[in-house]
């Protein structure tokens, strides 16, 4: 069956990088989209962007460009979420999610990555 | 930007009974060229990522039982628990794919038994 498993919790300081995996089992990797949704401590869910793994090209939420990429390994069918300069409103909970091409809803969800920033 | 606006924040329901949800976006979720909604619900229990309910507003997703509904077209829908059940406990949110980037969400209706 489906599955999208996901590393493990991270804790970073301040400043530095964060880069999340999502490794897809059970069906044709390329055949999908990946989103990235987090969820803050107690919050809603709130939509990073999407990755097409078949040829690596990526759509980010305006206020993460330039801090947030996503890329694919088509070997492993892993995809990767990096966030630069963390601050302490990116601690939450990150959940990678598979979509169809044409239909952008989300049928199958990772478990999800706690990604804590603390000084 | 769509603004996913769902009513109310929170609700308590008997078990047995009826609970409604409420999801308004700022602009219409139908595609005239295909007469479809895109609109999809989610339930998300504590500690666990969200499980799809519903999509195309009224789809419902395998496996999900009947006693979850969802309806409404434009820009007005709601999802409908028939008989609540203890299970049922949970976040639910609505979820626009109409128009992206960016796809958005409503703030989240929690659910409790009275």
């Amino acid at each position: 069956q489906v599955q999208l498993v996901q590393s493990g919790a991270e804790v970073k300081k301040p400043g530095a990088s964060v880069k999340v995996s999502c490794k897809a089992s059970g069906d044709t990797f390329t055949s999908y989209y990946i989103h990235w949704v987090r969820q803050a401590p107690g919050q809603g869910l709130e939509w990073m962007g999407l990755i097409n793994p078949s040829v690596g090209s990526a759509s980010y939420v305006k206020k993460l460009q330039g801090r947030v990429a996503m890329t694919r390994d088509t070997s492993t069918s892993t995809v990767y979420m990096e966030l630069s300069s963390l601050t302490s409103e990116d601690t939450a909970v990150y959940y990678c999610a598979r979509g169809l091409k044409f239909s952008l809803y989300f049928d199958y969800w990772g478990q999800g990555t706690l990604v804590t920033v603390s000084s | 930007d769509i603004v996913m606006t769902q009513s109310p924040d929170s609700l308590a329901v008997s078990l047995g009974e009826r609970a409604t949800i409420n999801c308004k976006s700022s602009q219409s979720l139908l595609y005239s060229s295909n007469n479809k909604n895109y609109l999809a619900w989610y339930q998300q229990r504590p500690g666990q990522p969200p499980k799809l309910l519903i999509y195309w507003a009224s789809t419902r997703e395998s496996g999900v039982p009947d006693r979850f509904t969802g309806s409404g077209s434009g820009t007005d829908f709601t999802l409908t628990i028939s008989s609540l059940q203890p299970e049922d406990v949970a976040v639910y949110y609505c979820q626009q794919y109409h128009s992206h980037p960016p796809i958005t969400f409503g703030q989240g209706t929690r659910l409790e038994i009275k």
